[in-house]
């Protein structure tokens, strides 16, 4: 099976831009979708597919999947952007089950 | 809008069996992976398993042999059966709706329930 890494911690100054990568095999077939996770609430999907955002999701989310490694960036990161992002694809071999990447702890300084 | 709300008892005793409910709301229950996913203290997500409205499902091969997880299509709803708990399985359960199957380019869940915390605990 194969397996998502993600940098456990990720710092950005207010109003920067900051980019949170995920690494696997798994993304050379697979489009990485990413979470954002804040304390003692459910997950939320803010970028699915090549690029896109569900609705009510700010434009300074954005995506990219080149190769095996998938990017989250926040152009002009805010202070409620601090947060733990996770992406998650299916594994490119066996039963193409869902992963998890071990998730990225954004703080926005 | 779709909407999951989801129930299940909230401890258990080592060697019980976790029973975990979600329904669906506001949406059609066909062309959809509906997954569970569980979120032990202080870590990470992980991915249980899903099953689609026809009920083929598709286990996490490390709990494989204590998962089951099954479809109501006449009530839009889909259970997690995990036997046999240890301390380990302590976590928030998720129930979500996933995107995107195994020859699609793309994967993703983008309806998810409010999580259901689950303590193993003698």
């Amino acid at each position: 099976s194969s397996e998502l890494t993600q940098d456990p911690a990720v710092s950005v100054a207010l109003g920067q831009t900051v980019t949170i990568t995920c690494q696997g095999d798994s993304l050379r077939s697979y489009y990485a979708s990413w979470y954002q996770q804040k304390p003692g609430q459910a997950p939320v999907l803010v970028i699915y597919g090549r690029n896109n955002r569900p609705s009510g999701i700010p434009d300074r989310f954005s995506g990219s999947s080149p190769g095996n490694t998938a990017s989250l960036t926040i152009t002009g990161a805010l202070a409620e952007d601090e947060a733990d992002y996770y992406c998650t694809s299916r594994d490119f071999s066996g039963n193409h089950q869902g992963v998890f990447g071990g998730g990225t702890k954004l703080t926005v300084l | 809008q779709v909407q999951l709300q989801q129930w299940g008892a909230g401890l258990l005793k080592p060697s019980e069996t976790l029973s975990l409910t979600c329904a669906v709301y506001g949406g059609s229950f066909s062309g959809y992976y509906w997954t569970w996913i569980r979120q032990p203290p202080g870590k990470g997500l992980e991915w249980i398993g899903e099953i689609n409205h026809s009920g083929s499902t598709n286990y996490n091969p490390s709990l494989k042999s204590r998962v089951t997880i099954s479809v109501d299509t006449s009530k839009n709803q889909f259970s997690l059966k995990l036997t046999s708990v240890a301390a380990a399985d302590t976590a928030v359960y998720y129930c979500a709706r996933g995107q995107g199957g195994a020859t699609d380019y793309y994967y993703y869940m983008d309806v998810w329930g409010n999580g259901t915390t689950v303590t193993v605990s003698s």
